[in-house]
C-alpha cells in the first residue's frame, strides 16, 4: 500500500520569505509523486509532478521538489513567498508500475502568507 | 492541456432525492475515471475507480449501493447520490486518466468539483 503524510497542517510564512512543505511517502514500489494546489472552493490544480527522471523537479509558479529516496521524502519550496501563493497544498503518490494505479493524497498542508 | 470538466458545479438537494453528477474527459479519451470526496478542510478521500464498460471498483467503506457510478463511454462517467442526506453533503471531484501515451501514461486529471448540499 502506498501513503504520504504531510507534516504540518497549517504552514505560515512572510511574504518573500522561504517556503518549504514537507511530505514523506510509503511505497512498496517506485512511485510517481505529486503535488497539487487548491485555493478555495476550486478543483486542483497539478504543481509538478516527479516521474524517475530528474529527483529535482520544477514547476510552475517558482516551485519545486526534490525526490530523496533514501530520505522517503518530496518537499516542495519555493524561494520567495508572494500573496497569491495562499492556499491547500497536498502531496499525492501512485503506483508507477501498474496501469491499475489511482492517487492517493496526503492530509493537505494549509500555506498562509503574512504580509 | 487535457480537461475535465464536470457538471454541475453546485447542486442543492431535499434529503431523500437523488443527484446524479457528470464527469467529462473534453479533448482525451479516459480509459479510468476517479471518483473523489473531499470534506470541509479535508484532504481528498478516493471512492471508487471505473473502466469504461465495466463495474466501478469501491473503496473500503464506501456504500456501492448509495453511490452509483456508470462509465457508459470513454469520456463520460456519472456519478448518482441515491436518497441523499445531508451527511451526503460534500464536494466531489471526479478525475479521468488518459490512454497511454508519451511520457505520462498514467497522469490523472482533475475536473474542478461538484458542490452538493442537501437539505
Amino acid at each position: 500500500a502506498q501513503s504520504v503524510t504531510q507534516l504540518g497542517s497549517h504552514v505560515s510564512v512572510s511574504e518573500g520569505a522561504l517556503v518549504l512543505l514537507r511530505c514523506n511517502y510509503s511505497s512498496s514500489v517506485p512511485p510517481y509523486l505529486f503535488w497539487y494546489v487548491q485555493y478555495p472552493n476550486q478543483g486542483l490544480q497539478l504543481l509538478l509532478k516527479y516521474t524517475s527522471a530528474a529527483t529535482l523537479v520544477k514547476g510552475i509558479n517558482d516551485f519545486e521538489a526534490e525526490f530523496k529516496k533514501s530520505e522517503t521524502s518530496f518537499h516542495l519550496t519555493k524561494p520567495s513567498a508572494h500573496m497569491s501563493d495562499a492556499a491547500e497544498y497536498f502531496c499525492a503518490v501512485s503506483d508507477r508500475q501498474s496501469s491499475a494505479s489511482k492517487i492517493i493524497f496526503g492530509s493537505g498542508t494549509r500555506l498562509s502568507i503574512r504580509p | 492541456g487535457a480537461v475535465v470538466s464536470q457538471h454541475p458545479s453546485r447542486v442543492i438537494c431535499k434529503s431523500g432525492t437523488s443527484v446524479k453528477i457528470e464527469c467529462r474527459s473534453l479533448d482525451f479519451q479516459a480509459t479510468t475515471m476517479f471518483w473523489y470526496r473531499q470534506f470541509p478542510k479535508k484532504s481528498l478521500m478516493l471512492m471508487a475507480t471505473s473502466n469504461e464498460g465495466s463495474k466501478a471498483t469501491y473503496e473500503q467503506g464506501v456504500e456501492k449501493d448509495k453511490f452509483l457510478i456508470n462509465h457508459a463511454s470513454l469520456t463520460l462517467s456519472t456519478l448518482t447520490v441515491t436518497s441523499a442526506h445531508p451527511e451526503d453533503s460534500s464536494f466531489y471531484i471526479c478525475s479521468a486518466r488518459a490512454q497511454a501515451s508519451g511520457s505520462s501514461p498514467y497522469e490523472q486529471y482533475f475536473g474542478p468539483g461538484t458542490r452538493l448540499t442537501v437539505t
